[in-house]
């Protein structure tokens, strides 16, 4: 497709489960960023790649979370143990590198229950 | 106005008007500054940026304007049509030119009245 693409868009767990979000983003766009947004408030960063590498993973509020690009291009965001706090809408981006037009999907909403 | 820390909630225009969304920001070391429309159910939407070198920057119908002597950012958006209903988010980068890192506002919800 055309546009950044997340999968799933709902996601509903129980406490204390694993969750993997999905992010494809546009072909030939080599940064990738992940931001979580929490109702009634504004997209939070969470981590930046180029290429393959994580080159800021700053946003990422503890060890429980973490992602990955292996190939440069499909990104996974992995959270362990997830607590209730982590429900928000999962948001990925992408963009050339160094442009400020980054292309937002439409997010992955998940619910810990 | 918002800021990256205080937000007004909502903004009313009649169709037609010209809307002004306002944004103050706390860091002075931030060299790029970006708007983001996000209708419900989306993910944010760029609009346009500016960089701290200059003062004002146009667009399709927008207009930003940054002064960096007060930190404030106000986006202008002529002639509003009903599309143009949604929340706006002001963004700030200090990392450079890429969306690493943005610190968001909480947003301006912008209601369209017929």
């Amino acid at each position: 497709g055309a546009g950044v693409s997340q999968t799933p868009s709902n996601k509903v767990t129980e406490k204390g489960k694993y969750v993997e979000l999905r992010c494809d983003p546009i072909s030939g766009h080599t940064a990738l960023y992940w931001y979580r947004q929490s109702l009634g408030q504004g997209p939070e960063f969470l981590i930046y790649f180029q290429g393959t590498g994580a080159a800021d993973d700053s946003g990422l509020p503890n060890d429980r979370f973490f992602a990955v690009r292996p190939e440069g291009s499909v990104s996974t965001l992995k959270i362990q143990r997830t607590e209730r706090g982590d429900s928000a809408v999962y948001l990925c981006a992408s963009s050339f590198i160094g442009t400020t037009e980054a292309f937002f999907g439409q997010g992955t909403r998940l619910t810990v229950v | 106005g918002e800021n990256v820390g205080l937000h007004l909630p909502t903004l009313s225009v009649q169709e037609g008007d010209n809307s002004i969304i306002n944004c103050a920001y706390s860091n002075s070391a931030s060299d790029y500054f970006i708007w983001y429309k996000q209708e419900s159910g989306k993910g944010p939407q760029f609009i346009i940026d500016i960089r701290s070198n200059m003062d004002k920057r146009q667009g399709q119908r927008v207009t930003v304007l940054l002064n960096k002597t007060v930190k404030h950012l106000s986006l202008q958006i002529a002639a509003t049509q009903p599309g143009d209903s949604a929340v706006y988010f002001c963004a700030e980068n200090s990392r450079g030119g890429g969306a690493d890192g943005l610190t968001f506002g909480k947003g301006t919800h912008l209601i369209i009245q017929p």
